[in-house]
């Protein structure tokens, strides 16, 4: 089946630095979607990005599909966005939406 | 507001019991799906639902059965040959069952006494 790969696993900053997230995909996809899971469980969706580009406030991600990776980046990190980041994609050929989720990368914000 | 609402939020089982998570979505969704999350992992999926009155397993059904009586409403049941039920659940929607974006509930924690 399709392999989703996130880097890094493991990410600590500090507040006000940038990062980038990668995700990795091995397959052609139908729908690319960025999650943060705060530290109480919540998933919010953050981007809905099966290719190109799209912002909101200090995130930004990026899609190419073509070269199968997307990228999540973080500018002026906050200590609330701490918590983890998961990547998930839907193959063309599913029936029914089916997500498949990375691993998460796991982002520590200090003050 | 129009959200999914997952209840409860902790859920404690004993040998034996069979245990029900409840899911509901007033965003007049088609599809809804269930999720499992071990602790350190991404979230893997049991069941989904693309319309009423139907559903398909995902990849870690055993143990597990659903029902869609209503568009709003998607409980999941974690029956006793579940022999690993300690995990956080996770319900999603979309508006049609492909190529839409899942929007999650709050999650129900399960644990075993």
């Amino acid at each position: 089946g399709i392999q989703v790969e996130q880097s890094p696993p493991d990410l600590i900053l500090q507040e006000g630095a940038n990062s980038t997230l990668r995700c990795n995909f091995s397959d052609s996809v139908n729908n690319l979607q960025w999650f943060h899971q705060n530290p109480w469980g919540q998933l919010i969706n953050l981007f809905y990005i099966p290719s190109g580009t799209k912002q909101n406030g200090r995130l930004s991600a990026t899609t190419v599909a073509t070269e199968r990776y997307s990228l999540l980046y973080i500018s002026s990190s906050q200590t609330t966005d701490s918590g983890v980041y998961f990547c998930a994609v839907e193959r063309p050929d599913n029936q029914g939406g089916k997500l498949i989720f990375g691993q998460g990368t796991e982002l520590s914000v200090k003050p | 507001d129009g959200g999914i609402t997952q209840s409860p939020k902790y859920l404690f089982r004993k040998e034996g019991q069979n245990v029900t998570l409840s899911c509901e979505q007033n965003l007049n969704h088609d599809a809804m799906y269930w999720y499992r999350q071990d602790p350190g992992q991404g979230l893997r999926l049991i069941y989904y639902s693309q319309i009423v009155n139907d559903f398909q397993k995902g990849d870690i059904a055993e143990g597990y059965s659903v029902s869609r009586e209503k568009k709003e409403s998607f409980p999941l049941t974690v029956t006793s040959a579940q022999k690993n039920p300690t995990a956080f659940y996770l319900c999603a929607s979309s508006r049609r069952w492909s190529n839409q974006p899942q929007h999650f509930g709050d999650g129900t924690r399960l644990s075993i006494l």
